[in-house]
């Protein structure tokens, strides 16, 4: 069974330091990764889509790798605002039928 | 304005009720989930979608039900049986089964 782990599973940082969040799985046969963003009380907003035959992906101050071979994904932030602060969270599309996450990393930027 | 639509944004239930969440797409996609969030967790997965008419229970089915009778509409019953449904609830769609989109979700909580 596929599973998937995020960490650290919170990080607070001051405003304007890079830095990366990190996602490992357990089965490398996977279709693709996506990175989310979840603000308090709200919905999964997508940041990034790396597909399986990709190695990353950038938007912005953001930029997502994929190393299937060794099961992980980064997510790199740079420059890190206070409207950075929020959960961060990995899904891989898997088995071609459903979407595994990972329980998240809590990100608080520090003004 | 695409999106995917839920309905109503905050729920009470009495004990022993049966209440059902509604899902609504307009993206066109194919396949549509529902996953429960507790504080502090990742996603579960509830119920999956494929195609009309056809549905999938995930990892965590017993306490709930769904219909898929329109390719837009994916409502979710919370019935009786589920004795902790005081939740996060989240609907999403699958673009080619590979991508997920979100909805901004509901919570559901016990009086």
């Amino acid at each position: 069974k596929q599973e998937v782990t995020q960490i650290p599973a919170a990080l607070s940082v001051p405003e304007g330091e890079n830095l990366v969040l990190n996602c490992s799985f357990t089965d490398s046969a996977i279709y693709n990764l996506q990175w989310f963003r979840q603000d308090p009380g709200k919905g999964l907003t997508s940041l990034l889509l790396i597909q399986s035959s990709q190695r990353e992906q950038t938007s912005g101050r953001l930029n997502a790798s994929l190393d299937k071979s060794s099961g992980r994904s980064t997510l790199y932030i740079a420059a890190s605002q206070p409207g950075d602060s929020a959960t961060y969270l990995c899904a891989l599309y898997y088995n071609f039928n459903k979407f595994y996450f990972g329980s998240g990393t809590k990100l608080n930027v520090k003004p | 304005d695409g999106g995917i639509t839920q309905s109503p944004k905050y729920l009470f239930r009495k004990e022993g009720q049966n209440v059902t969440l509604s899902c609504e797409q307009n993206l066109n996609h194919d396949a549509m989930y529902w996953y429960r969030q507790d504080p502090g967790q990742g996603l579960r997965l509830i119920y999956y979608s494929q195609i009309v008419n056809d549905f999938q229970k995930g990892d965590i089915a017993e306490g709930y039900s769904v219909s898929r009778e329109k390719k837009e509409s994916f409502p979710l019953t919370v019935t009786s049986a589920q004795k902790n449904p005081t939740a996060f609830y989240l609907c999403a769609t699958g673009r080619g089964n590979t991508e997920a989109f979100f909805g901004q979700g509901t919570r559901l909580t016990v009086v």
